[in-house]
């Protein structure tokens, strides 16, 4: 089992509110990518790096940013969250070696009134 | 630009029978495969991968067959049990990229 976890799990909050998800991972992972989800849908990349100070963004614009400080850590940040961010974010990680599979953590299920 | 799209985005079977999940792919390039189980309320798991060299990789009760000339992909589980419920994603990479494409999902409902 990957050790990939993600805080909130669960969040409610009103519109205009900045947000931080959290993720770590324990694997030494270089590689760490946000995916937005709705429920049955294919995934969504936001943002993904490649390692410490590496942030690129993904296809979807998500009006977020993400740091990488620390290898091990990846939040995404929302400064004024709005009713079209509630979704589902994973976050996943994977090792330097071509032809590897991601790693996913359960999620935070994001609801914005 | 590159699109990886399953066939059914639902599948009913009963316990016992076998499965067959469909995906198709439009990069020619792509040369890695991957299939993910995601349950409800968790992330994607990865089940099994499959390198463009080959044509058939088995797990267990899980095989994967390529099909590169009409650019398929299926995942097959044998003696599927109600746990097998969730979810199934197949994602494609091409070489030198990190970045996979995930297709849309195909939810397997098996039945007791």
């Amino acid at each position: 089992e990957a050790d990939i976890y993600q805080t909130p799990r669960y969040l409610v909050i009103g519109t205009g509110k900045k947000i931080t998800l959290e993720c770590s991972q324990t694997m030494g992972h270089d590689k760490m990518y946000w995916y937005q989800q709705d429920p049955g849908m294919e995934l969504h990349l936001i943002h993904y790096s490649y390692g410490v100070n590496s942030t690129e963004k993904g296809d979807l614009s998500s009006e977020s940013t993400v740091s990488r400080i620390r290898t091990e850590h990846f939040p995404l940040t929302l400064e004024s969250a709005r009713p079209s961010h509630t979704s589902q974010y994973l976050c996943a990680s994977r090792s330097l070696p071509i032809n590897q599979p991601q790693h996913f953590g359960d999620g935070t299920r994001l609801s914005i009134l | 630009g590159e699109s990886v799209g399953l066939h059914l985005p639902t599948l009913s079977v009963q316990e016992g029978d076998n499965s067959i999940i469909n995906c198709a792919y439009s990069n020619s390039a792509s040369d890695y495969f991957i299939w993910y189980k995601q349950e409800s309320g968790k992330g994607p798991q990865f089940i099994i991968d499959i390198r463009s060299n080959m044509d058939k990789r088995q797990g267990q009760r899980v095989t994967v067959l390529l099909n590169k000339t009409v650019k398929h992909l299926s995942l097959q589980i044998a003696a599927t049990q109600p746990g097998d419920s969730a979810v199934y994603f197949c994602a494609s990479q091409t070489g030198g990229s990190y970045i996979p494409t995930f297709g849309r999902g195909t939810s397997l409902i098996v039945h007791p």
